[in-house]
């Protein structure tokens, strides 16, 4: 079974304070995503890369940055977090294959609360 | 632009009835479409997908979607609903282009009445 790891479940971080989400999956996929999850929005993109040291802006990548110097690990960083980030932070992998579905899997969730 | 509209925010149905989840998408090209569940604090669990083929596809726990291209549906279906089924649901299609991105509906609520 593909296991996509979100280290941190619960996190309550001040505001201005830098944060760091951690994901790791174990089946050699290329792509990785950071998504975020509001009620009544659904999932929004963040970040993708298809690539070591590879990546692509999202849909909302104001106030996000990402890492990815390994494979297997994705990290998303708020570089000075704000109240409105409070969200679901959702990590997610698949394999690459433009001209198929490649089914992408997800982690369990990473709940920010920034006061 | 690819896009999904999930109409309904939630859906009640009875232990054992036949359940119906809704999903229109609007794409350019071929679709490849997804659905999804959310159970409460967890992350998203694939269900099912349609690529090509077959417009009635099978998934995971009893689930079944139909695509329907003329309609440009793809709707979540279940014979007999369970309460354990009470979660929510995500619609999805993959964006166009070289990567493997998804772009997700707004979500619906799904509760089985015992």
């Amino acid at each position: 079974d593909v296991k996509v790891t979100q280290s941190s479940r619960y996190l309550v971080k001040r505001t201005g304070e830098k944060v760091f989400l951690e994901c790791v999956q174990d089946m050699d996929h290329e792509n990785m995503f950071w998504y975020r999850q509001d009620p009544g929005l659904g999932l929004r993109l963040i970040y993708f890369s298809y690539d070591v040291k590879m990546k692509e802006k999202g849909d909302i990548p104001e106030g996000y940055s990402v890492s990815r110097e390994k494979k297997e690990r994705f990290s998303l960083i708020l570089e000075s977090a704000s109240t409105n980030q409070t969200s679901m932070y959702l990590c997610a992998s698949s394999l690459w294959a433009p001209s198929s579905g490649n089914t992408i899997y997800f982690g369990e969730g990473s709940w920010l609360t920034v006061v | 632009a690819q896009s999904v509209a999930q109409p309904e925010d939630q859906v009640n149905v009875a232990e054992g009835n036949p359940l119906t989840v809704k999903c229109t998408y609007s794409v350019s090209g071929n679709p490849y479409l997804f659905w999804y569940v959310q159970y409460p604090n967890r992350g998203l669990q694939f269900l099912l997908k349609y690529i090509t083929g077959d417009n009635l596809v099978k998934g995971s726990y009893g689930f079944e979607a139909e695509f329907n291209k003329s309609q440009t549906s793809f709707h979540l279906k279940k014979p007999s609903a369970l309460v354990s089924d009470s979660a929510l649901y995500f619609c999805a299609v993959r964006d166009g282009g070289a990567t493997n991105k998804l772009i997700f509906g707004t979500g619906t609520l799904l509760a089985v009445q015992p």
